[in-house]
C-alpha cells in the first residue's frame, strides 16, 4: 500500500517557467513532509520541509504547499533553471514511534533550457 | 555532507553468496537507516537502527538482516543475494536537531549476477 503517492513518472518545463510536483498521501498520522532532490549517481538531497502545523514554507526559489484536508502537497520551484532537472522525491513522516520516512516514487524533472 | 560513508560503492556479486554492506558516520547520530532504489519504487526502507544494538525492519526486510555494534557503524547482509536484490543501496542518519528530516550517504551500487 502506497502511503505517499507521486503519480507523474515526469515533467518537463520551460527554463525561467515555473515547476509545479505533487504528492499525495494517504495516512493521517503523517505531520512532517519533505522533498528531497536526487541526481544520477548521487544520493538524495534534502531541500525543504514543511510542518503540519503550517500551509505554506518557502526557500528560495522553493515553496512547499500543504493542503491537509486534501492530503496534498506540491513543491513550487520559480523560476526553474536547468540545474534542477532532477528527481524529485516526496516523503512524510509522524511524529510518533521511531519517525520512520516514508518516500513516494519520484518525479523526474527536466527543464529545458 | 551528511558525514556517512558507505562502502562498497559498486560490488558485483554472484547469486547465493553473503554480502555486507557498510555504513560509517562520524556524528554519533542515534538514528540510521538503510533504504533502497529501485524505478517505479521508489526510495523503500529496508531496516533502520535507533541506538546500539536496537534495530527494526522496515517495508522491504525480507532476505536482509542488519547489525549496529557500536554507534558509528550500521552493516547491511544480505544473507544469500538473490537477483531480486540488485539495487541501489543508500544510508541514512537522522540528526537530533533536524526534526524528522534524514539525510543521505553517496549510495552503494550492488549486482547481483
Amino acid at each position: 500500500d502506497q502511503q505517499v503517492k507521486q503519480n507523474s513518472p515526469s515533467l518537463s518545463v520551460q527554463e525561467g517557467r515555473i515547476s509545479i510536483l505533487n504528492c499525495d498521501y494517504t495516512n493521517s498520522m503523517f505531520d512532517y513532509f519533505l522533498w528531497y532532490k536526487k541526481y544520477p549517481a548521487e544520493g538524495p538531497t534534502f531541500l525543504i520541509s514543511i510542518s503540519s502545523i503550517k500551509d505554506k514554507n518557502e526557500d528560495g526559489r522553493f515553496t512547499v504547499f500543504l493542503n491537509k484536508s486534501a492530503k496534498h502537497l506540491s513543491l513550487h520551484i520559480v523560476p526553474s533553471q536547468p540545474g534542477d532537472s532532477a528527481v524529485y522525491f516526496c516523503a512524510a513522516s509522524s511524529s510518533g514511534g521511531y519517525q520512520k520516512v516514508t518516500f513516494g516514487t519520484g518525479t523526474k524533472l527536466q527543464v529545458i533550457p | 555532507d551528511a558525514g556517512i560513508t558507505q562502502s562498497p560503492r559498486h560490488k558485483v556479486t554472484e547469486t547465493g553468496t553473503p554480502v555486507t554492506l557498510r555504513c560509517h558516520q562520524t556524528e554519533n547520530h542515534r538514528y540510521m537507516y538503510w533504504y533502497r532504489q529501485d524505478p517505479g519504487h521508489g526510495l523503500r526502507l529496508i531496516h533502520y537502527s535507533y541506538g546500539v544494538k536496537d534495530t527494526d525492519k522496515g517495508e522491504v526486510s525480507d532476505g536482509y538482516s542488519v547489525s549496529r555494534s557500536k554507534t558509528e557503524d550500521f552493516l547491511l547482509t544480505l544473507e544469500s543475494a538473490t537477483s531480486s536484490q540488485t539495487s541501489v543501496y543508500f544510508c541514512a542518519i537522522r540528526p537530533g536537531f533536524s526534526g524528522n528530516t534524514i539525510y543521505f550517504g553517496e549510495g552503494s551500487w550492488l549486482t547481483v549476477v
